[in-house]
């Protein structure tokens, strides 16, 4: 049973530049969430999707949009680009009744120059 | 809003026991979890706590109460491989499946 995957694991952008991050949910769960982890910080809440739509979104500019697919896969995109931007994009995936547990993929190290 | 605070490092021995705390702020939340990240890898869930009290899952327990805003992460028996960061997270109520986490605390655990 193949757990959550992400590509690329790593990605090198310059700023302005436009990219896009993709997600596999493990198998059976239909929640796909998205978190960016600075280095030595803890992950912070993108934003969640289920049944293909934004279920909510944390506190992170336009600039970030994302999409639900209807085999539940996702993908992250972020515009214009900021030296900011550069960390650790994580993917998570659960079921809708049990959001509490979420399974983490390995993670888009995205570096911005 | 919600914040949660760690401490920032802690050491400890082989075989030893450790104890991670986790204090919040919250205007209401479904439950407190724990997950476990090695250097550059996936957070892996650990724990949940919905209640109060204490949840045993092999070497690691979970504790939550409610009425002092805190929890705590229990390791017992610790072995090398437990050297990673912990994390506490909340998950506040009518956010969805959101999970607030906290800084993280580096555990080294020392031969």
């Amino acid at each position: 049973d193949a757990g959550v995957t992400q590509s690329p694991t790593h990605l090198i952008k310059t700023r302005g530049q436009q990219v896009t991050l993709r997600c596999s949910p493990k198998s059976g769960h239909d929640t796909v969430s998205w978190y960016q982890q600075a280095l030595g910080q803890g992950p912070q809440f993108i934003f969640q999707y289920y049944e293909e739509e934004e279920r909510q979104r944390g506190n992170f500019p336009d600039r970030f949009s994302g999409h639900q697919f209807p085999n539940y896969s996702s993908e992250l995109n972020v515009n214009a680009l900021l030296l900011g931007d550069s960390a650790l994009y994580l993917c998570a995936s659960s079921s809708a009744t049990s959001d509490y547990e979420q399974y983490f993929g390995p993670g888009t190290r995205l570096t911005v120059t | 809003g919600q914040s949660l605070e760690q401490p920032s490092e802690v050491t400890a021995v082989e075989g030893a026991i450790v104890q991670i705390n986790c204090t919040y702020q919250t205007s209401g939340f479904y439950g407190l979890s724990w997950y476990q990240q090695h250097d550059g890898g996936a957070p892996t869930f650990l724990s949940y706590n919905a209640l109060d009290g204490l949840e045993e899952t092999g070497r690691f327990s979970s504790f939550l109460s409610r009425s002092d805003s805190y929890g705590y992460l229990l390791l017992q028996e610790l072995q090398m491989k437990d050297s990673a960061s912990y994390f506490c997270a909340s998950r506040p109520r009518n956010q969805g499946g959101k999970l607030i986490f906290g800084q993280g605390t580096e555990l080294s655990v020392k031969p």
